[in-house]
């Protein structure tokens, strides 16, 4: 089993700029999570899904949209990059919600110049 | 702003040395789960806990809840070099369906 994939590992985006990043998991989970790592800030959720055609918003979700594909892929997209959306992106998945553990892919490394 | 508190931010230990770090919602929790994070890595889960005053361990790592379910902490004895990384508190409420992860404590350690 793969796990949590996410591509691409790194990317750099001019302002203005859009594009999506993709997340997948076979685990069979229902949830799936993107969040944001930036130094001293922790893990922010950006949006969540709690199962399969359902989408929320998380604690920082402006200037992001998300599409839960399928059961198996959550993709999150930057319509309009700015500098301040610079940051590690992580996805995760978990069975369900808070009192399961989640599972992390490795991580987008993105830049907005 | 997040609704989980860590301490501290950072923490630079002697090999072979003890230490803990906090984590602190003003609420109360119905659990909390701890990950640890590699440089360069991603999160991974540790462990969960659930039950008010329960304690955990797992080899040379204790995890406890507080008694109010409002506070956890994560204590390392002998501290080694594998144990480098940023250690990462999430805690869940009731009326929540997600979790609310604190900013972390990053260890490093000295030889």
């Amino acid at each position: 089993n793969a796990g949590v994939t996410q591509t691409p590992k790194f990317q750099v985006l001019k302002t203005g700029q859009s594009m999506t990043l993709q997340c997948a998991q076979d685990m069979n989970h229902n949830s799936m999570y993107w969040y944001r790592q930036d130094p001293g800030m922790g893990l922010r959720l950006i949006y969540y899904s709690a199962s399969e055609g359902t989408t929320d918003k998380g604690e920082v979700p402006n200037g992001y949209n998300v599409s839960r594909l399928n059961k198996r892929e959550f993709s999150l997209r930057l319509e309009s990059a700015a500098p301040s959306q610079t940051s590690v992106y992580f996805c995760a998945s978990s069975e369900s919600g808070r009192t399961y553990e989640q599972y992390f892919g490795p991580g987008t490394r993105l830049t907005v110049t | 702003g997040q609704q989980v508190m860590q301490i501290p931010q950072y923490q630079h230990v002697q090999e072979g040395e003890d230490f803990t770090t906090y984590c602190n919602s003003s609420t109360t929790l119905s659990n909390i789960q701890w990950y640890k994070q590699r440089p360069g890595g991603h999160p991974v889960f540790l462990i969960q806990l659930v039950k008010s005053g329960e304690v955990k361990k797992q080899k040379r790592l204790t995890f406890q809840f507080g008694e109010a379910k409002k506070n956890s902490s994560l204590h390392i004895t002998a501290t080694q070099t594998t144990d480098v990384g940023t250690y990462f508190c999430a805690g869940g409420r009731s009326n929540d369906y997600k979790l609310s992860f604190g900013a972390g404590t990053t260890v490093t350690v000295r030889a």
